[in-house]
């Protein structure tokens, strides 16, 4: 069965800490995302990677950083976490074939105070 | 400017009937359509797509018609059951740039 595991289901950080949020996928695929949703907003993406080493931005990445060292890898960054940033965050990994199916971890709910 | 829209955010629905969502988008470059499915504190998954070149994809109880002129696509869902009941995202991908375009989702609430 495919998976990607997103390492944190629930996090509380306070303003101005450094987050790492983790995404591993064991489908082998090249493309990985990051997405946030928000309610009225949807999936907004902030990055995403091709392979690895490469990262490229999405609609809203800033205050957000990504590494990408392993392809199965894919990490979220966020250097100093604001309020804004409380948010569903969501992985996702595609093959780039087909129709551009992603599948999608069970996402990280943070929550900045 | 937002590529895909789903303008209703929410919709309600009596057990046993069709449930009909609705989606526009804006660009014709777009290659495929796809609709994920997503419960509370759940990622999303997939559901159905269609391609570009087809007019209709069908898959058990789920229908997506697409009318490339309007720029609108629509899942039916015959008959709707309470487990339905979910956030339901349209998505458009384009290949060229394999990233997928999300619309801002649609509240579907299936009640007995």
């Amino acid at each position: 069965d495919v998976k990607v595991t997103q390492s944190s289901r629930y996090l509380v950080k306070r303003t101005g800490e450094k987050v790492f949020l983790e995404c591993v996928q064991d489908m082998d695929h090249e493309n990985m995302f990051w997405y946030r949703q928000d309610p009225g907003l949807g999936l907004r993406l902030i990055y995403f990677s091709y392979d690895v080493k490469m990262k490229e931005k999405g609609d809203i990445p800033e205050g957000y950083s990504v590494s990408r060292e392993k392809k199965e890898r894919f990490s979220l960054i966020l250097e100093s976490a604001s309020t804004n940033q409380t948010s569903m965050y969501l992985c996702a990994s595609s093959s780039g074939q087909g129709s551009g199916e992603l599948f999608f971890g069970e996402g990280s709910r943070l929550t900045v105070l | 400017d937002q590529q895909v829209k789903q303008n209703s955010p929410s919709l309600s629905v009596q057990e046993g009937r069709i449930s009909i969502l609705n989606c526009d988008y804006t660009n014709s470059m777009f290659d495929y359509f796809l609709w994920y499915k997503k419960y509370p504190a759940e990622g999303p998954t997939f559901l159905i797509s269609i391609s570009s070149i087809k007019d209709k994809n069908e898959d058990g109880r789920f229908t997506v018609f697409l009318n490339k002129s309007a720029k609108h696509l629509s899942l039916h869902i015959v008959p709707s059951q309470p487990g339905d009941s979910a956030v339901y995202f349209c998505a458009a991908s384009d290949l060229a740039t394999d990233k997928l375009i999300f619309g801002t989702g649609t509240r579907l609430q299936v009640f007995p």
